[in-house]
């Protein structure tokens, strides 16, 4: 089975700071996502990528940067943490067969922007 | 939004008992997923289900899709208190963008 691994797990920051997530995936899958996940909005995608060094917009993208350096990694980026970006952030990962066959979803990072 | 005006809903039943789980949809769509998010865990896949099948069976799971109407459903045959999770539907758009539903807070309790 496809590894999603997002680190860190927990992160504390002040409103302003800057912050970085990070997913890898071992399965050489086309397309990785971020999401983030609050009560009573689901899962809302931020970006997504088809592969290194391409980004796609998602849903929500406002305060947000991502980047694709490697087929494995997926990076998400915020530079002025607000505490309105207080959330958790899922990775995922899936492999493009006739659409998406399955996704592949990390753990989980908690942010807390104080 | 990809989805319809939908909030997230709460159903509770007990042990044993039937439940179907709604989704409408917006966009256009040749593949909706359902998952299965535990308490503390990421969402998993449950079932897939294409345009060109009205019906998918998976162990106790059934999902509908009706493309006319942009519609699925997952039904779940007697639940156990370990289905107690939240549900969601997924549709992927245009450019394998996949969005996912508001989501179903099911529990079963014994």
């Amino acid at each position: 089975e496809a590894a999603v691994t997002q680190s860190p797990r927990n992160k504390v920051t002040v409103t302003g700071g800057n912050v970085t997530l990070s997913c890898r995936q071992t399965n050489s899958h086309n397309y990785m996502y971020w999401y983030r996940q609050d009560t009573g909005h689901g899962l809302r995608l931020i970006h997504y990528s088809y592969g290194a060094g391409n980004l796609q917009i998602g849903d929500v993208p406002d305060g947000y940067k991502a980047t694709r350096t490697t087929q494995e990694d997926f990076f998400l980026l915020l530079e002025l943490a607000s505490p309105s970006q207080t959330s958790l952030y899922f990775c995922a990962s899936s492999e493009l067969r006739q659409g998406l066959t399955e996704v592949f979803f990390g753990k989980g990072t908690r942010l807390t922007v104080v | 939004s990809q989805w319809g005006e939908e909030n997230l809903q709460a159903l509770s039943i007990q042990e044993g008992e039937d439940v179907t789980m709604n989704c409408s949809y917006k966009t256009y769509t040749t593949v909706v997923q359902w998952y299965r998010q535990k308490s503390g865990k990421g969402p998993a896949q449950l079932i897939l289900i294409r345009s060109n099948e009205r019906e998918k069976r998976s162990g106790r799971l059934r999902a509908t899709l009706d493309t006319s109407s942009q519609s699925s459903s997952l039904s779940i045959t007697g639940t156990l208190a370990t289905d107690t999770a939240v549900y969601f539907c997924a549709a992927t758009s245009s450019g394998q963008k996949l969005v996912f539903g508001q989501g179903t807070i099911l529990k079963v309790y014994l």
